[in-house]
């Protein structure tokens, strides 16, 4: 059973780099797409970005400026950064898997259970 | 981007109830909707896929249905494990946008 598990910092300083890493088990990241989304305290769903095993990333053009997402088929892992992070970036960031049917989207089949990172000095 | 307007924001039921959730698109998106529960602790989880389509495992009272810009989530006899927020999300076109979520919570 494949399963996601995020990990990373908890505390972050302002203007620092969020650093965070998305470990697959009982899988591989080969063949999808993951992707990156966060839900600040009291608010919604927001989708980051997302990441083909080749390499291939899209961005949220809201965060585009400051996010890198990167993607290690060796160690079947997907990493997000988050430079510049301010309070407005405190969250509960998840990741998940892409399905596709063909080249279209298809939506989130598999989530981690999230983990919850302050920016505050 | 695609706005997706979520309602309601919350909703009060109790145990056995029905209830439907809406979400409108600002634009057509086909049916590349999908719905999501979310519960404290717990990863999130598919729902509904492709509008109506219910995942595997998940019980037969969700239903989705809809196309274009109009979409309801349906929960017929309401359980106790039901109580949690849901959200619908597009995948049509980038960036992906979620509506703003409905609490639902017993009365």
């Amino acid at each position: 059973q494949v399963q996601l598990q995020e990990s990373g910092p908890r505390l972050v300083k302002p203007s620092e780099t969020l650093s965070l890493t998305c470990s697959v088990s009982g899988g591989s990241v080969n063949k999808y797409y993951w992707s990156w989304l966060r839900q600040p305290p009291g608010k919604g769903l927001e989708w980051i970005a997302n990441i083909f095993y080749s390499g291939s990333a899209n961005y949220n053009p809201s965060l585009e400026r400051r996010v890198t997402i990167s993607v290690d088929t060796s160690k079947d892992q997907f990493s997000l950064k988050l430079s510049s992070v301010t309070a407005a970036d405190t969250a509960v960031y998840y990741c998940a898997r892409e399905v596709r049917l063909g080249i279209t989207p298809h939506g989130f089949d598999l989530w981690g259970r999230g983990t919850m990172v302050t920016v505050s000095s | 981007d695609i706005q997706m307007t979520q309602s309601p924001s919350s909703l009060s039921a109790s145990v056995g109830d029905r209830v439907t959730i809406t979400c409108r698109a600002s634009q057509g998106i086909g049916n590349a909707l999908g719905w999501y529960q979310l519960k404290p602790g717990t990863a999130p989880k598919r729902l509904i896929s492709a509008a109506s389509r219910l995942q595997s495992g998940v019980p037969s009272r969700f239903s989705g249905s809809g196309s274009a810009t109009e979409f309801t989530l349906t929960i017929t006899s309401l359980q106790p494990e039901d109580f949690a927020t849901y959200y619908c999300l597009q995948h049509k076109t980038y960036p992906y946008t979620f509506g703003q979520g409905t609490k639902l919570e017993i009365k």
